[in-house]
C-alpha cells in the first residue's frame, strides 16, 4: 500500500543544534514531494516541494530536502533551529497519477533556548 | 491575493446531528480537497473535487460528502456525527494545468485554510 512514513515522531533540541527529519514513502510512479510545518494555532504552511529538476530543493526559514530517489526518501534539514521553529513537521506525497496529498504522522519539534 | 477561506472557524455539535463546512479557494484554483486532522490519526484525505466533480476519494464513510459549485467553492457534510467526528477538518486548493490529458496540480502546490475545528458532543 502506498504510505508515508516519518520515523521521528517527536524531537527536542536546543538552539543552534542541526536538524534532520525523515522522511520515507512507497510509491512506484512519480511523485511530487513537500514538507508542511503548522506552527501552535496556525495552519499548514508549506516549506518547501519537490517536483522535478534539482534533488535538492531549498525552502523558507533556511529548510532544505533532499530528494533520493534510489532510497524513496525526501528528509528535512536545517543547520542552525531557532526557537521560532517549535512546530509539527508533515511530509506529504502527491502520486502523479493523483490528485491527493498523503501526509506522513508528523513530527513533533521543540527547541529549547 | 485571498488565501484559503473556511468557514465556521469552529463549531460544536451534538452527536446524531449533521454540519457542512464551507471552502472557498484562491481565485482560479480549481482543484479542491478535504483532510480531517486528528492527534491519533494524523492528516487525512477525505475527497477532492475538480470543475464540480469529485474525482478522489479517502476511506471515510458515506457520512461524510461534498460538493463543488460552478465558482469553484466547495462544502463537505457530515450527516449523524459521531464523537470521533472530532477534529480539525482542512480545506487545500492547487492551481491544475491541463497535460497529457489530465488537470494535475502545478508545482504551485497546495494551499490550506486554516480549518474548521469541529466539536461533537
Amino acid at each position: 500500500a502506498q504510505s508515508v512514513s516519518q520515523h521521528n515522531h517527536h524531537v527536542i533540541l536546543s538552539e543552534a543544534a542541526s536538524l534532520e527529519l525523515g522522511c520515507n514513502y512507497s510509491y512506484g510512479g512519480t511523485v511530487n514531494l513537500f514538507w508542511y510545518v503548522q506552527y501552535p494555532g496556525q495552519h499548514l504552511q508549506l516549506l518547501l516541494k519537490y517536483f522535478s529538476g534539482d534533488p535538492l530543493v531549498k525552502g523558507i526559514k533556511g529548510f532544505e530536502a533532499e530528494f533520493i530517489k534510489s532510497k524513496f526518501s525526501f528528509n528535512l534539514r536545517k543547520p542552525s533551529v531557532q526557537w521560532s521553529d517549535t512546530a509539527e513537521y508533515f511530509c506529504a506525497v502527491n502520486a502523479n497519477s493523483g490528485y491527493a496529498l498523503n501526509f506522513g504522522k508528523g513530527t513533533s519539534l521543540l527547541v529549547t533556548p | 491575493k485571498a488565501g484559503v477561506t473556511q468557514t465556521p472557524r469552529y463549531l460544536i455539535k451534538t452527536r446524531g446531528q449533521q454540519v457542512t463546512l464551507s471552502c472557498s479557494p484562491i481565485s482560479g484554483h480549481r482543484s479542491v480537497s478535504w483532510y480531517q486532522q486528528t492527534p491519533g490519526q494524523g492528516l487525512q484525505f477525505l475527497f477532492e473535487y475538480f470543475s464540480e466533480t469529485q474525482r478522489n476519494k479517502g476511506n471515510f464513510p458515506g457520512r461524510f460528502s461534498g460538493r463543488q459549485f460552478s465558482n469553484s467553492r466547495s462544502e463537505m457534510n457530515v450527516s449523524t456525527l459521531e464523537l470521533g467526528d472530532s477534529a480539525l477538518y482542512l480545506c487545500a486548493s492547487s492551481l491544475t494545468i491541463r497535460t497529457g490529458g489530465r488537470e494535475r496540480t502545478t508545482n504551485y502546490g497546495y494551499t490550506f485554510g486554516s480549518g474548521t475545528r469541529l466539536t461533537v458532543v
